[in-house]
């Protein structure tokens, strides 16, 4: 059984360009959440999709946007790269009627120059 | 407001115990997790605590207390691999049917010497 998988493991942008990391959610599982993770710090949430909706946003600007299809994976896109925006995107999934404990997937490595 | 504190660096030695604590404020509070990971790899869960008291899982061990808002993860016999960050999330409540996201700590380091 795969676990969550995401693509790609690492990712170099430029200043000011767009940017989109994928994510297939552990089998049974239909819900996904992003977050952020900057080098030294614990990962910040970002948002959360479940049923193809985004049903909860964390304190991230709309240049962070996302989508849930209905194979349950999702994408993160961010436009308008900042270098702050380096860091490991990670994905985590769960299901909302069974064990609350979410799987995490290896994560993406985004470095803006 | 939503904050929660760890120590950021401790250092144990092989076959020791240690305890890495957790405190938190935070509305909505849902259960609390403790996450391992170690550098450049994906969190992996430890533990789960919703209701106060100790969760025991092998060499792993997890407390909460949920009227003082503290938890602590318990690491017995320690050995070199359990060298890794480890993370303290408290699930906040969100809306109905689904998952609840993930409020994080910053981690605690955790290096293990022979």
């Amino acid at each position: 059984d795969a676990g969550v998988t995401q693509s790609p493991t690492h990712l170099i942008k430029t200043r000011g360009q767009q940017v989109t990391l994928r994510c297939s959610p552990k089998s049974g599982h239909d819900t996904v959440s992003w977050y952020q993770q900057a080098l030294g710090q614990g990962p910040q949430f970002i948002f959360q999709y479940y049923e193809e909706e985004e049903r909860q946003r964390g304190n991230f600007p709309d240049r962070f946007s996302g989508h849930q299809f209905p194979n349950y994976s999702s994408e993160l896109n961010v436009n308008a790269l900042l270098l702050g925006d380096s860091a490991l995107y990670l994905c985590a999934s769960s299901s909302g009627t069974g064990r609350t404990e979410a799987f995490f997937g290896q994560g993406t490595r985004l470095t803006v120059v | 407001g939503q904050n929660i504190d760890q120590p950021t660096e401790m250092t144990a030695t092989e076959g020791a115990i240690v305890q890495i604590n957790c405190t938190y404020q935070t509305s909505g509070f849902n259960g609390l997790f403790w996450y391992q990971q170690h550098a450049g790899e994906a969190p992996t869960f430890l533990s789960y605590n919703v209701l106060d008291g100790l969760e025991e899982k092998g060499r792993f061990s997890s407390f909460l207390s949920r009227s003082k808002g503290y938890s602590y993860l318990l690491l017995k016999e320690l050995q070199m691999k359990d060298s890794a960050s480890y993370l303290c999330a408290v699930s906040h409540e969100g809306f109905s049917g689904g998952y609840n996201k993930l409020i994080f700590g910053a981690g605690t380091r955790l290096a293990v010497h022979p």
